[in-house]
């Protein structure tokens, strides 16, 4: 089975411009969430889905959005980019409910100049 | 404050010490997380925990609910051990798609 994966890996953006991040969870998961992590910090959570739907959202502005397609993969959405939004980008995917752990993503790690 | 504290931030051991990290947190969880964190970026979790004591191989992790506190322990350690190795707790009410962090210890072992 494949794991949790991201795409892409590395990412280059302007400041102004908009980017989409992807993620598929492990075969069986139905919930993904994201989380952003600044260099030298601990991830921070900014969305979790589940069915499609939003289950959870963390304190970011509203140029961050996300959706969850039928085959429960994920995109999160980031407009007008700002040089504090680079950062790792992690997904990771989850049965939702229930006591068992989360699968993490290599990440995208995205540099706005 | 942060609600996940981790000590310390650095760490530097030489091969086959035993190395200790800790992690205090100031909500209320209904699992404890402890992660591992390679240059290259990907998280790998080590454990999930909620009560007692968990071990796999040379890693040993323990908690106590009633003093909202955890340990991760490694024995013998070893160069590859080095990496960063970060806390995380699901907070009451919460599910694990839904984790608060800790900053993260920065291991480093020396042969």
């Amino acid at each position: 089975d494949a794991g949790v994966t991201q795409s892409p890996t590395h990412l280059i953006k302007t400041r102004g411009q908009h980017v989409t991040l992807r993620c598929s969870p492990i075969s069986g998961h139905k919930s993904v969430s994201w989380y952003q992590q600044v260099l030298g910090q601990g991830p921070q959570f900014i969305f979790q889905y589940y069915e499609k739907e939003e289950r959870g959202r963390g304190n970011f502005p509203d140029r961050f959005s996300a959706r969850q397609f039928p085959n429960y993969s994920s995109e999160l959405n980031v407009n007008a980019l700002l040089l504090g939004d680079s950062a790792l980008y992690l997904c990771a995917s989850t049965f939702y409910g229930g006591n068992t752990e989360a699968f993490f993503g290599q990440g995208t790690r995205l540099t706005v100049v | 404050k942060n609600e996940v504290e981790q000590s310390p931030q650095n760490l530097t051991a030489q091969e086959g010490e035993f190395i200790t990290i800790n992690c205090s947190y100031s909500v209320g969880i209904s699992a404890l997380h402890w992660l591992q964190q390679h240059p290259g970026g990907g998280i790998v979790s080590l454990f999930m925990l909620s009560s007692g004591k968990k071990k796999h191989g040379r890693l040993i992790a323990t908690i106590n609910i009633q003093e909202k506190h955890s340990s991760l322990h490694i024995t013998a350690s070893h160069p590859r051990d080095s990496a960063v190795y970060i806390c995380a707790v699901t907070p009451l009410g919460g599910s694990q798609g839904n984790l608060i962090f800790g900053k993260g210890t920065k291991l480093s072992v020396k042969p």
